[in-house]
């Protein structure tokens, strides 16, 4: 059974540019959340959703940043216009049902570097 | 609104060193707990978690945590620490009727030989 997979792996863009970011749930999982981490710093939340659903963005920045999880394909987490602030790692985890729980899965992180 | 706090943010230890590593939650209700551990350039892997039953979790690779009501704590132990320990230690905190883990800022582990 597969894990979570997140890619690209690295992903370097010059100011200005836009990013996307893919994630594949576990084989089952219907829910996603995606977290941003910056160095020497722990997980924070940005956005949880459903197939289809956004159900709590309470953590994403009001601007620039968007997220879905079309019904067929993977979830995307899209950064316009990136900032060198944007630098981070951002990882996206997925559970089965929503609750607390449920234990959440990672994936391997995207690590995206604003020149 | 939940927090954690871990106090130790660099540990460095000598093989077969015993190691505890402290976690502190803030929260007005039921919590379950989680300790995720990253290595270097991977992602978080779940090391143990608590729900409820007995406080002492066993997890992988010989960790175990307690969790102390009272304390509000849930700190992480092995008695016996390899160089392949090292790695970044996350503690989080899920509060019932959430859905969206707290994590502490992290506590990185050296282990050298």
């Amino acid at each position: 059974n597969a894990g979570v997979m997140q890619n690209p792996r690295h992903l370097v863009r010059r100011r200005g540019q836009e990013a996307r970011l893919r994630c594949s749930p576990m084989k089952g999982h219907s829910h996603v959340y995606w977290y941003r981490q910056l160095p020497e710093e722990g997980l924070k939340f940005m956005v949880y959703l459903q197939k289809e659903n956004i159900i709590d963005e309470s953590g994403m920045p009001k601007e620039r940043f968007s997220a879905e999880f079309p019904k067929e394909g993977p979830s995307i987490l899209r950064i316009q216009q990136v900032v060198r602030g944007d630098s981070a790692a951002y990882f996206c985890a997925s559970s089965p049902q929503e609750g607390a729980d449920e234990t959440q899965y990672f994936g391997p992180g995207t690590r995206l570097l604003v020149l | 609104a939940q927090s954690v706090s871990q106090h130790n943010h660099h540990v460095i230890l000598s093989e077969a060193a015993s190691l505890e590593l402290g976690c502190n939650y803030s929260y007005g209700g039921t919590v379950n707990l989680f300790w995720y551990v990253q290595y270097p350039g991977q992602h978080l892997q779940l090391l143990l978690k608590y729900f409820s039953g007995d406080p002492l979790v066993k997890g992988i690779k010989g960790f175990e945590a307690e969790f102390i009501k009272s304390k509000f704590s849930f700190n992480l132990r092995k008695p016996s620490v390899q160089w392949s320990d090292t790695a970044e230690y996350f503690c989080a905190v899920i509060g019932r009727g959430s859905y969206i883990p707290t994590f502490g800022r992290g506590t990185s582990l050296i282990v050298h030989p």
